[in-house]
């Protein structure tokens, strides 16, 4: 069964640092998310990425976040300068549609830790 | 509430009896999705139904929706010890409703059987 395999699986990084999570969604999707939880609370969305561009972004998706598809297979989130509270796990999905088909795959997740 | 809430928040059965959570939610939607997050781990889609549809099956999973109360639930029969999970309704709004390409989750029901 195809994965969306997200690297590293575990990320403890200093506030203030940059850091990169990457993705490789499904080969043949064509939409890509981002969506985060911290410890205990809902899974909110980030942002999602179409035809190498943002389709939407949420308010937590601020100036300090970007996303890039740098490759044809590599999908990437980039926290410029973290601070305490980016401290969640954070997981990329994709699909082929926009959710109107057989629902989203989801990667097991980043768990970013900021100290 | 919030869109996407499930009831109850935490769920405790023996092996062998049904669990029955439920979602409402809010917003005109296009799908409503289950997924099951077991502790620290991945999203894992489970289950589709469209605004269209009124109940969908899929092995010991059945779902229904009610689009006029904005409710849905999932019955899980014959629960087993690995059905110990959280498990997360999420909507896919309508286009036009506002964040058509995001997933909005609820906060997830508990579910713990114990054998």
């Amino acid at each position: 069964e195809p994965e969306v395999t997200q690297t590293p699986s575990h990320q403890v990084t200093q506030m203030g640092q940059e850091v990169i999570l990457r993705c490789v969604p499904i080969s043949n999707h064509l939409y890509f998310y981002w969506y985060r939880q911290i410890l205990g609370q809902k899974v909110e969305f980030l942002v999602s990425f179409y035809n190498n561009e943002i389709s939407e972004k949420s308010e937590i998706f601020d100036d300090q976040f970007s996303v890039e598809r740098p490759d044809g297979s590599n999908f990437t989130l980039k926290i410029r300068s973290t601070k305490l509270e980016d401290s969640a796990m954070y997981f990329c999905a994709s699909s082929e549609t926009p959710g109107q088909g057989n629902g989203y795959t989801f990667g097991s997740g980043t768990r970013l830790t900021v100290v | 509430s919030q869109q996407g809430e499930e009831d109850p928040q935490a769920l405790s059965i023996q092996e062998g009896e049904n669990a029955t959570m439920n979602c409402s939610y809010k917003t005109s939607i296009n799908n409503l999705q289950w997924y099951r997050q077991n502790s620290g781990r991945g999203l894992v889609h489970l289950i589709l139904i469209r605004s269209n549809e009124r109940e969908k099956h899929s092995g010991r999973l059945r779902v229904t929706l009610d689009t006029s109360k904005k409710s849905s639930s999932l019955l899980i029969t014959a629960s087993r010890a690995a059905d110990t999970a959280s498990y997360f309704c999420a909507t896919g709004p309508r286009p036009g409703a506002g964040g058509y390409n995001k997933l909005i989750f609820g906060a997830g029901t508990r579910l713990a059987v114990h054998p």
